[in-house]
């Protein structure tokens, strides 16, 4: 099994322009979460996703969209990137709702807003 | 929410030294409380979790222990190598929600 499949592993965009980061996992988890990784400030919560069809916000969902049409993918979409969403981008899965099971990460994206 | 507070941001121990991190957090209804060990460039991976009704567990030389009625975890790391070195993450979840809220992470360097 692969895990949890990120892509790209890098990306530089310029302000205003729109991108969506890749996210696939092949255990079948019922849920999926986006988080971004700042310096000093630990794992924010973006948006999750408890299973296909269903999203909601988590602590920065401001300037992104995420829809889950599949249990396998979640992509992570920013319609007019700023310089304020350059950090790197975790997607993160678990089975649900088993409230003691571990989250497995992806190998993250790290994206640069010029 | 749940608020997750980290201490220190910063530790560094002598190898064979004993290293300790602490977290507190705000939601008392908190049930489930994982550490992440971070390597530079990689992803976060779980190392140990503990849930609310276990005060204590251990691993070979790690260990976390909980106090629910002070809302604080920690974790101990024993005979520290320097290849525990990393960016160590607490995390909380609350048994009314799905999301683990993190703390800001610690900067564990283990010098030989």
């Amino acid at each position: 099994n692969a895990g949890v499949t990120q892509t790209p592993k890098f990306q530089v965009l310029k302000t205003g322009q729109s991108m969506t980061l890749q996210c696939a996992q092949d255990m079948n988890h019922e849920y999926m979460s986006w988080y971004r990784q700042d310096p000093g400030m630990g794992l924010r919560l973006i948006h999750y996703s408890v299973g296909a069809g269903i999203t909601d916000q988590g602590e920065v969902p401001n300037g992104y969209n995420v829809s889950r049409s599949t249990t396998e993918d979640f992509p992570l979409r920013l319609l007019s990137a700023a310089p304020s969403q350059t950090s790197v981008y975790f997607c993160a899965s678990q089975t649900y709702p088993r409230p003691n099971s571990p989250l497995h990460f992806g190998n993250g994206t790290r994206l640069t807003v010029t | 929410g749940e608020n997750v507070e980290q201490h220190p941001s910063t530790l560094s121990v002598q190898e064979g030294d004993s290293a300790v991190i602490k977290c507190t957090y705000s939601d008392s209804a908190s049930n489930y409380f994982p550490w992440y060990k971070q390597e530079l460039g990689k992803r976060p991976q779980l190392i140990i979790d503990i849930r609310s009704n276990v005060g204590e567990k251990k691993d070979q030389r790690i260990a976390v222990t909980l106090n629910k009625t002070a809302k604080h975890f920690s974790l101990h790391i024993t005979e520290t190598q320097p290849e525990d070195s990393a960016v160590y993450f607490c995390a909380a979840r609350s048994n009314s929600g799905y999301a683990l809220n993190f703390g800001k992470g610690t900067s564990l360097l283990v010098t030989p």
